[in-house]
């Protein structure tokens, strides 16, 4: 069970829109549309965003978005703002009633 | 609005058990609809799910920990628990517990702050 694949680090300026990807294989992300996104601040616990692969939680900014296609999901923040620097894990089902998480990205605005 | 709160032994030494636990306010524990999981953290490193439980008592383990796991639940003090055994200083890190959906979609939310616990002799 491999850690799902995210890039280190994603930067970009204020106003801007950058993607995140998350990369598994055809038995967790590829299989289920069960990708969920999670935010989290320094010294801070992890913060639902995105579940069901584009399904955001009461209270999220619509300015987060996901999808999905083939064995890579995808979370997208438009109108990157300050508050968005933050580090960022994808979770998927794995089958078997197991999940895994990502290796996490590091924003910066 | 439910709160999680974890608590145990900040230092464990080499070969022992971790012994931690999850006090779940605001909310049942006995509640059909979910279920309840370990996330831990290395320092500066990436989330790990360890395993979840459900109230029936039914577990779930990441099968990297599965021989060293054992998760429980209290359904009367509204808690339950992680055990790891035979840690090394790899199982130092920030343990979290969460509530989540079905052991499929796995939502995790909320967490709790998280505690962390450190093996060291």
């Amino acid at each position: 069970q491999s850690a799902l694949t995210q890039p280190a680090s994603v930067s970009g300026s204020p106003g801007q829109s950058i993607t995140i990807s998350c990369t598994g294989t055809s038995s967790d992300v590829g299989a289920y549309n069960y990708v969920s996104w999670y935010q989290q601040h320094p010294g801070k616990a992890p913060k639902l965003l995105i579940y069901e692969v584009s399904n955001r939680p009461s209270g999220v900014s619509n300015r987060f978005s996901g999808s999905k296609s083939g064995n890579t999901a995808s979370l997208t923040i438009s109108g990157l703002q300050a508050e968005d620097e933050a580090d960022y894990y994808c979770s998927s089902y794995t089958g078997i009633s197991t999940f895994v998480f990502g290796t996490g990205t590091k924003v910066t605005v | 609005q439910l709160q999680l709160q974890e608590s145990g032994p900040g230092l464990v030494k080499p070969s022992e058990t971790l012994s931690l636990t999850c006090s779940v306010s605001g909310g049942s524990i006995s509640s059909s609809s979910y279920y309840w999981g370990w996330i831990r953290q290395p320092p500066g490193e990436g989330l790990e799910w360890v395993g979840s439980i459900y109230y029936s008592g039914s577990t779930y383990y990441n099968p990297s920990l599965k021989s060293r796991v054992t998760i429980s639940v209290d359904t009367s003090k509204n808690q339950f628990s992680l055990e790891l055994s035979s840690v090394t200083a790899a199982d130092t890190a920030l343990y979290y517990c969460a509530r989540h959906s079905s052991m499929r979609t796995g939502v995790f939310a909320p967490w709790g702050q998280g505690t962390l616990v450190t093996v060291s002799s």
